[in-house]
């Protein structure tokens, strides 16, 4: 099946600092989305891509959808003490699959104040 | 709008005993509803999801089972739990094949 690979894995980063972390696949998704999880909670959906080279901002957040289809990636910028948390990427394969979503690991974020 | 509970949050259970873990959803009709399995500092692992009343798939073979026995209504469940078992159990829901999935609070089991 479909697997992706998120990087980095983790990141300690000072406040103030910019904030990047992509996810790959080997196989062509239709929808990218990115999820930030607080300790505890269920993820939350940040931004969500259905179109290749599609460039959406969230406040401080901006996600693109890679242009190849295989890729995406996630910035914060100025980041602060309440983005600490682990962020997902997901995606959709191209073929019916039920809404499934593909999951990366996820990257652990810590902003040190 | 649409909301997603789940319930309880927290829960600690013996080994060998029984589970349930429900999921509702309200404010949107014949939705995607999935379980989730996460491990501590871990990504999400699907265990199960339903595309309509009474239609389960299962992703891996596992001491769990699901059902959904109304349109807005996600059980899971275990005849006797194992060790294995314990972690974050999530619910999600989903309105389409490219749609994105929205997650409940999250129920934490601990097993001993």
């Amino acid at each position: 099946g479909q697997q992706l690979n998120q990087s980095p894995q983790s990141m300690f980063i000072q406040e103030g600092e910019d904030v990047s972390m992509n996810c790959t696949s080997s196989s062509i998704f239709n929808t990218w989305l990115w999820y930030k999880q607080d300790p505890g909670e269920g993820p939350v959906l940040l931004i969500a891509l259905y179109k290749a080279g599609e460039l959406t901002s969230n406040g401080r957040l901006t996600a693109q959808f890679g242009i190849t289809r295989k890729d995406s990636f996630l910035n914060i910028s100025a980041s602060i003490p309440s983005d600490v948390g682990i962020y997902f990427c997901a995606g959709h394969p191209i073929s019916y699959n039920a809404g499934k979503s593909t999951f990366g690991d996820g990257t652990t974020l810590t902003v040190k104040p | 709008s649409q909301t997603i509970h789940q319930w309880p949050a927290t829960l600690v259970q013996p080994v060998g005993s029984p589970l349930s873990l429900e999921c509702t959803v309200e404010g949107t009709s014949n939705p995607n509803l999935y379980w989730y399995r996460q491990a501590a500092g871990r990504g999400l692992q699907l265990l199960f999801y339903s595309v309509g009343i009474g239609q389960i798939s299962s992703e891996v073979p596992q001491n769990l089972s699901a059902s959904r026995p109304q349109d807005r209504q996600f059980i899971l469940s275990s005849k006797k739990l194992l060790l294995s078992d314990s972690g974050f159990y999530l619910c999600a829901w989903s309105n389409g094949a490219r749609q994105p999935q929205h997650f409940g609070d999250g129920t934490r089991l601990s097993i001993l």
